[in-house]
């Protein structure tokens, strides 16, 4: 089973609401990703847990806040967002880096993210 | 910035024929991956490679990493419109765990 499902599928949202983004992964896999896609272009990382710890944070703005309560659960709480963040967000999970390990990533099918 | 740069951007070819998508880079990658992605959707890996020199094949898809492990090729034999996507190489260097991806090649096989 290579899943990683994302909820919802689509979020539409005004600049005053909290919502948060759900991504949960049963492969085994202890790192998990978040990734901001815009249109016509590659993904762009956002965040990384490792083991669940926070691993790797790109410079993201305050407004988008991670939570990992587990292995498998992947969680992005939003607040206080600005139309240009509209855009598809992505989750992955993979093994952990680690030697010669395999670190494939498999991806959600992500959540489509307007902003009003 | 380790930087991988697809070409071409954009292909649109007729069902039945072949084509090459390229992913170079002056970086060194221990694991290339290459993805695809239709609309609205998230991509889904295809193939990864390791090893320079290495080819895979997948069906019609024939996907090769260079010796040196800077670039890479996927070749698609007979397109078909099921092919249509954005295809996305992505590579790890070093252990490191995040992947760096390449600027995408939108691909459009019509009948």
């Amino acid at each position: 089973d290579t899943e990683v499902t994302q909820t919802p599928k689509h979020l539409v949202m005004g600049m005053t609401n909290k919502k948060s983004l759900k991504c949960e992964q049963h492969m085994g896999h202890r790192a998990m990703y978040w990734y901001k896609q815009k249109a016509k272009k590659p993904p762009e990382l956002m965040f990384v847990y490792s083991y669940e710890k926070l691993s790797i944070n790109e410079s993201v703005p305050s407004r988008f806040s991670p939570e990992c309560p587990n292995s498998s659960l992947l969680n992005l709480h939003l607040h206080a967002l600005q139309p240009e963040d509209s855009a598809l967000y992505l989750c992955a999970s993979s093994q952990p880096a680690s030697g010669r390990r395999k670190r494939e990533q498999y991806f959600g099918p992500g959540t489509r993210l307007t902003v009003t | 910035t380790q930087l991988l740069e697809q070409s071409p951007q954009f292909l649109s070819i007729q069902e039945g024929e072949n084509l090459t998508v390229y992913c170079n880079s002056s970086s060194v990658f221990s694991s290339l991956q290459w993805y695809r992605q239709e609309p609205g959707e998230g991509p889904v890996l295809l193939v990864t490679v390791v090893t320079g020199g290495e080819v895979k094949k997948l069906k019609r898809l024939t996907f090769q990493f260079g010796d040196a492990r800077k670039d890479s090729s996927l070749h698609i034999t007979a397109a078909q419109p099921g092919d249509t996507g954005l295809y996305l190489c992505a590579g790890h260097t070093g252990t490191a765990s995040k992947l760096t991806f390449g600027t995408g090649t939108r691909l459009q096989v019509t009948l």
